[in-house]
């Protein structure tokens, strides 16, 4: 079983729609997590880091939920510019501070009109 | 700041051959990782180092492979012998511990690694 789980997709959705991915993760020592954004031939890039209290950053709503180890991001509005693979990502703290992140395989995300 | 930076940004070379590829983090950031991604596995952790030192090194996949960090501003991944199944895109990516739970990795463009 990976460390990190979540639907490939394709989620192929109209702009304007909401869109909501999951993720579950097996490590309880798990301490941190995040959701990075990665576009086609590019590199990953940090979309927002995940909260127990949960967290908003304008469209994108991350929560998580330690003891079902499950983490969720939630797209509002959404736009073409959108379209990209979402990964979900966990990591424990290192000792002097810093993540060593594990990587989910990521969901693909299209944006249609 | 110029970011991560990667070479060569695209290798083919012929099974058997040494590869090495290179890394250049952002200047004053302690850690440095090394991935690889593929359709089938997506990414995978290789090794990390901080300070210069390899911390963890439980992700290379056999000793075709090894890492080095001469210094806080250069790190090459090495393989060698390469085998087809070593094609891949290797991502070097830096962050900066000081003492937060939560730090953001920054990535390089990546090496596309073909081996034919």
């Amino acid at each position: 079983r990976k460390e990190v789980e979540q639907d490939p997709g394709p989620f192929n959705v109209p702009e304007g729609a909401t869109v909501a991915f999951n993720c579950t993760y097996s490590n309880s020592a798990s301490q941190s997590f995040f959701w990075y954004r990665q576009d086609c031939r590019k590199e990953p890039k940090l979309l927002m880091s995940v909260y127990s209290s949960g967290n908003e950053d304008g469209r994108f709503t991350a929560q998580l939920n330690r003891a079902s180890q499950y983490i969720s991001l939630l797209i509002r509005d959404s736009k073409l510019s959108d379209s990209a693979t979402y990964l979900c990502v966990v990591s424990p703290i290192l000792t002097g501070g810093g993540n060593k992140l594990t990587f989910g395989t990521g969901t693909q995300l299209k944006v249609e009109l | 700041d110029a970011g991560v930076i990667q070479s060569p940004r695209h290798e083919v070379t012929e099974m058997g051959q040494e590869v090495t590829l290179r890394c250049k983090p952002i200047s004053g950031h302690d850690y440095l990782f090394w991935y690889r991604q593929t359709m089938m596995r997506g990414l995978e952790l290789l090794i990390y180092f901080n300070n210069n030192v390899p911390i963890d090194d439980s992700g290379m996949p056999e000793d075709r492979f090894s890492a080095k960090m001469p210094n806080a501003s250069f790190s090459t991944l090495k393989i060698q012998p390469s085998e087809p199944r070593d094609s891949a895109v290797y991502f070097c990516a830096s962050s900066s511990g000081q003492g937060k739970s939560r730090t953001e990795a920054f990535f390089g463009q990546g090496t596309r690694l073909t081996v034919v």
